[in-house]
Formats: structure tokens, sequence, C-alpha cells
């Protein structure tokens, strides 16, 4: 079975500011790693996910992520936000295969200021 | 990229009746497909794996009869919230995975909006 526990339920910072979002997961199996952002009353768009490779991915928007085993986290990073990244960060895990669900954690609420 | 599409995005209904929200993969075929319920300020929580072809599976705590999925093509999958009451509003998303992208990602609906009044 597979975990994810973000930390922070709401991280405000100010606009040009450089943020972390932090994930770490659980699991007895290899694992996808993602991140998700949701804004109000809409559906998922995904950020940037880690399949294998590279532990350091770069997704949309200027965001980016680093993969690491040993900590067992997944920590979300941006070095200067926007006002527009305002929203909700969702960090999921999946197992390796088609019919894997994903399990997500309970978001991060993270809040741009002015 | 693959897309997956919802509908209806928001729907209001009486307590008592049913609903049915539709959940479709517009340019590939799905063998599985997640249903979701998210609450307010919290996170997705799964309800249930839709199989193509076969019963869905429930995760503990989700009443099967309450919620019924129905895959009955590659492309659809259906969730029809029977005797719907108050307690039943909730934001409901689906997913899919795309088998032509090695079933690496999966793809997200919009999502639904219920308001059962």
């Amino acid at each position: 079975a597979q975990s994810v526990t973000q930390l922070d339920s709401q991280v405000p910072v100010f606009e040009e500011a450089p943020v972390e979002l932090r994930c770490n997961y659980s699991s007895s199996v290899s694992v996808y790693l993602f991140w998700y952002v949701q804004y109000p009353n809409q559906g998922l768009q995904l950020l940037l996910k880690y399949l294998s490779g590279s532990t350091l991915v770069k997704g949309i928007n200027g965001f980016e992520a680093e993969f690491n085993k040993s900590q067992t986290s997944f920590h979300l990073r941006k070095p200067s936000v926007h006002i527009s990244d305002t929203a909700e960060y969702f960090c999921a895990v999946s197992g390796l295969g088609g019919t894997y669900k994903y399990i997500f954690g309970t978001g991060t609420r993270l809040k741009v200021l002015a | 990229g693959a897309v997956v599409s919802q509908h209806p995005s928001w729907v209001i209904c009486k307590s008592g009746t049913s609903v049915k929200i539709e959940c479709r993969s517009l340019d590939f075929q799905a063998t599985t497909m997640f249903w979701y319920r998210q609450f307010p300020k919290q996170s997705l929580m799964l309800m249930a794996t839709s199989n193509e072809g076969s019963k869905a599976t429930y995760e503990q705590g989700v009443e099967k009869d309450k919620f019924l999925i129905n895959h009955a093509s590659l492309t659809l999958s259906t969730l029809t919230v029977t005797s719907a009451h108050p307690e039943d509003s909730s934001f409901y998303i689906c997913s899919a995975r795309d088998p032509g992208l090695g079933n690496t990602e999966a793809f997200f609906g919009q999502g639904t909006r219920l308001t059962v009044v």
C-alpha cells in the first residue's frame, strides 16, 4: 500500500519569492510520483511527474520537483511565484501499471500575497 | 495529450432523485477509469475503480448500491448517485489512464459539482 503526506496545509508567500511545497510518501513497491494543481471548481492539472531517470523533474509554469528515494520525498519548488499560482496543490503516488490507483495527499493551499 | 471529459459540469437535483455523471476518454481507449469524491477544502478520495466489461471495485466504506458505476465501453464510464441526499453533495472527478502512453499518467476530467437540495 502507498500513502502520501503533505505536511503543510497552507503556505503563504509573497509574490516573486521562492516556495517549496513538501511531499513525503511511503510505499513497499516502486512508484510514480506526481504533482497536480487545482483551481476552484476545476479538475486537476498535471504540473509534473517522476517516472524514472533523472531525479530533478521540470514541469509547467516554472515548477520543478526533486525525487529523493532515501528520504522518500518529492518536494515541489518554484524560484519565483506569481499571484496566479494561488491554488491548491496535490502530491500523488501511484504504483506502476494501468490499474494502480492514485493516492493523493491532503493538499497544500498556496496563497501568493502581493 | 489525452483528454477526459466529464458531463455535466454541475448539477442540482432534488433529494430522492438519481443523478448520472458521465466520464469520457475523448482520444483514447481506457480499460480502467477511476472515480473520486472531493469535499470542500479536502483531498480527493478514491471511490471506485471502473473496469470495462466487468464490475467496479469499490473502496472500503463506499456504498456500491448508492453509487452505481457502469463502464460499458472503452471510452465511457458513468457514475449514478441513486436516491441522492444533501450529504451526497460534493465534487466528483473521474480519471483515466491512456494505455498508449504506457499507463503512466492519469488524466482527469474537469469535475462535476453535485448539489442536492
